[in-house]
């Protein structure tokens, strides 16, 4: 298995621009999480789904902010419109609801000019 | 909602000395006490985690203890080396289809030779 594999893994955008981050989990994970990382707040979960289902979407930042999983193999992250307080990584992980650790993807760096 | 809070933020240690890591969770129904390894520019990975049922765990150099009473959790890394610099996550769940980990801010750890 490759992993839990995001693209793009760095975007350069300008403040306005709509972004759309993504991820695809690890066949047969039930569950998807989406988190960001800065150094002032450290990792920090915004949404996660159980079976393409949103179950907490209370981290999400504000109205800006959107996911979707359309179904079990993909999931997107889209900021519209972008602001430079943006920029962070955002991590996205996996995990099977018979277990408890994560797999983190290898994050996509974004950077709001 | 379940908070972790680490201490120290930065650590440095001379190659062949241990180094702590202590983490406090606040929710009394968090069970599972995962650590996470991240070395620059790369995903965060577990390295070790422990179960409410059990005081301490090791694995080669890192160990894992837990007091549930006093709600805290400790790293030790022994013997340290240079790849062991990075940086350090703890985090806290409950275990159960549902689990979603809390996440420490992270201390990074320089080991000097």
């Amino acid at each position: 298995d490759a992993g839990v594999i995001q693209s793009p893994r760095h975007e350069v955008t300008e403040m306005g621009q709509e972004v759309t981050l993504r991820c695809k989990p690890i066949s047969g994970h039930d569950y998807l999480f989406w988190y960001r990382q800065t150094m002032m707040r450290g990792l920090e979960l915004l949404i996660y789904f159980n079976n393409n289902v949103p179950i907490d979407d209370s981290g999400m930042p504000e109205d800006r902010f959107s996911a979707k999983m359309p179904n079990a193999s993909f999931s997107t992250l889209k900021i519209q419109p972008s602001e430079p307080r943006d920029s962070a990584v955002y991590f996205c992980a996996s995990r099977w609801g018979g277990e408890i650790g994560y797999t983190f993807g290898s994050g996509t760096r974004l950077t709001v000019v | 909602g379940e908070n972790v809070e680490q201490h120290p933020s930065t650590l440095s240690v001379q190659e062949g000395d241990s180094a702590v890591i202590k983490c406090t969770y606040s929710d009394s129904a968090s069970n599972y006490f995962p650590w996470y390894k991240q070395e620059l520019g790369k995903r965060p990975q577990l390295i070790i985690d422990i179960r409410s049922n059990v005081g301490e765990k090791k694995d080669q150099r890192i160990a894992v203890t837990l007091n549930k009473t006093a709600k805290h959790f400790s790293l030790h890394i022994t013997e340290t080396q240079p790849e062991d610099s990075a940086v350090y996550f703890c985090a806290a769940s409950m275990t159960g289809t549902a689990s979603k980990l809390t996440f420490g801010t992270g201390t990074r750890l320089q080991v000097t030779l």
